[in-house]
């Protein structure tokens, strides 16, 4: 089974910290995907990579950033978290087999409360 | 541009009856679509998807959904709601060329004793 982990299920943090969201996967995809998900929007992309060191802003790329150094690990940044920040925050990564079917495979979440 | 709407933000039904949670596409191309479920505090779970084949998809749990060309509709069934079945659930059609996910805004079900 494909297993995707986050670092926290939980974290609060204040207005103008620096936050990581860590991501894991385990099964050598090349694909790696951040969304955040508010209630009656459904889930949106803030950025995804396709390869290391290789990312691609989503729909909501601002006031984030990431990085991906080693195949299996997808970090979330926010630079200095503010209210509006405050979220659920998902990961996901799948294989690029080039057919574009391919399924994601989602984290439990992260839920991030910025006061 | 792709996208997908589903119809219902909420849905209740006893245990026992048969679900249905509708979602039309909109695409260019032949879409694919796939259906998740999200239990409460949980990730994501792919349910089903439809990439071009047999029309009719079997998922987990019981579900299974159909792909309509002609009503560009891709409802989720299921013939008997189990209490467990109480989740969010998301309609998802791929962005053609990339691999990007365009998610519906969610259907919650609620199933009654």
């Amino acid at each position: 089974d494909v297993k995707v982990t986050q670092s926290s299920r939980y974290l609060v943090k204040r207005t103008g910290e620096k936050v990581f969201l860590e991501c894991v996967q385990d099964m050598d995809h090349e694909n790696m995907f951040w969304y955040r998900q508010d209630p009656g929007l459904g889930l949106r992309l803030i950025y995804f990579s396709y390869d290391v060191k290789m990312k691609e802003k989503g729909d909501i790329p601002e006031g984030y950033s990431v990085s991906r150094e080693k195949k299996e690990r997808f970090s979330l940044i926010l630079e200095s978290a503010s209210t509006n920040q405050t979220s659920m925050y998902l990961c996901a990564s799948s294989l690029a087999s080039g057919t574009g079917t391919d399924t994601q495979y989602f984290g439990p979440g992260t839920r991030l409360t910025v006061l | 541009a792709q996208s997908v709407t589903q119809l219902d933000s909420h849905v209740s039904v006893s245990e026992g009856t048969p679900v249905l949670l509708r979602c039309n596409y909109s695409s260019s191309y032949s879409p694919s679509l796939f259906w998740y479920v999200q239990h409460p505090n949980k990730g994501l779970q792919l349910l089903l998807k439809y990439t071009s084949a047999a029309t009719l998809v079997k998922g987990i749990n019981g579900f299974e959904a159909e792909f309509k060309k002609s009503e560009t509709s891709f409802h989720l069934t299921k013939p008997s709601a189990h209490m467990s079945d109480a989740a969010e659930y998301f309609c998802v059609v791929i962005n053609s060329g990339t691999y990007k996910y365009i998610f519906g805004t969610g259907t919650r079900l609620k199933v009654l004793a």
